[in-house]
């Protein structure tokens, strides 16, 4: 199936700095992909929707400028959180869609976040 | 936009029983629900999906059922083994994007 990498795996970093989580599909081109936060024990929660080439499209409730997101090829997404905080230590996985219809969504391996 | 919930939240069966987990959604225009599997600290594995067109699909001792009308599907696993232990999360396509159920954590006891 397809493949979708997510780096780093784990990361723990000071409050204020600022971390960015690579998600790359490794064997097809992705214009669109993904990126969700999971807290322990819950759902995945879709932050936003990165678009190669033009901005990403955010939910409700999600800071943009906190949250920054470039899509600047057809493989590479990013996510860099800014200025983190200890609330911002959570799981954060990408995902990027293929098959038919570009309904089917693999994920990235996901990225352990700990602000200390 | 699209909501789904999924019950029940956990979910204990004997080795060699069924599960089911049920879903519903409210957005008519959904067309496409996945099953996903997590192990802990693990990404979500894809293990069957239905499209609007299909009323049930099987593959192996995994069932998924649609009810269009009613707007809720199922995953049926038959004969569960202790490796089938984990989250479960339903999805629904709607509006372009996935939308996860809450998950129901399984656990298979031998």
């Amino acid at each position: 199936g397809a493949v979708v990498s997510q780096h780093p795996s784990r990361v723990i970093c000071k409050s204020g700095t600022s971390v960015k989580i690579e998600c790359r599909s490794l064997d097809f081109q992705a214009t669109t992909m993904f990126w969700y936060r999971q807290f322990p024990k819950q759902s995945l929660m879709l932050m936003a929707t990165s678009n190669e080439g033009s901005k990403a499209t955010y939910e409700q409730g999600v800071e943009k400028d906190k949250f920054l997101i470039n899509h600047a090829s057809l493989t590479l997404s990013t996510l860099t959180v800014t200025s983190a905080h200890p609330e911002d230590s959570s799981f954060y996985i990408c995902s990027a869609p293929r098959g038919q219809l570009n309904t089917e969504a693999f994920f990235g391996q996901g990225t352990r976040l700990t602000v200390v | 936009g699209e909501n789904v919930e999924q019950h029940p939240s956990t979910l204990s069966v004997q080795e060699g029983d069924s599960a089911v987990i049920k879903c519903t959604y409210s957005d008519s225009a959904s067309n496409y629900f996945p099953w996903y599997k997590q192990e802990l600290g693990k990404r979500p594995q894809l293990i069957i999906d239905i499209r609007s067109n299909v009323g049930e699909k099987k593959d192996q001792r995994i069932a998924v059922t649609l009810n269009k009308t009613a707007k809720h599907f199922s995953l049926h696993i038959t004969e569960t083994q202790p490796e089938d232990s984990a989250v479960y999360f339903c999805a629904a396509r709607g509006w372009g994007k996935l939308q996860f159920g809450a998950g129901t954590q399984v656990v298979v006891t031998p």
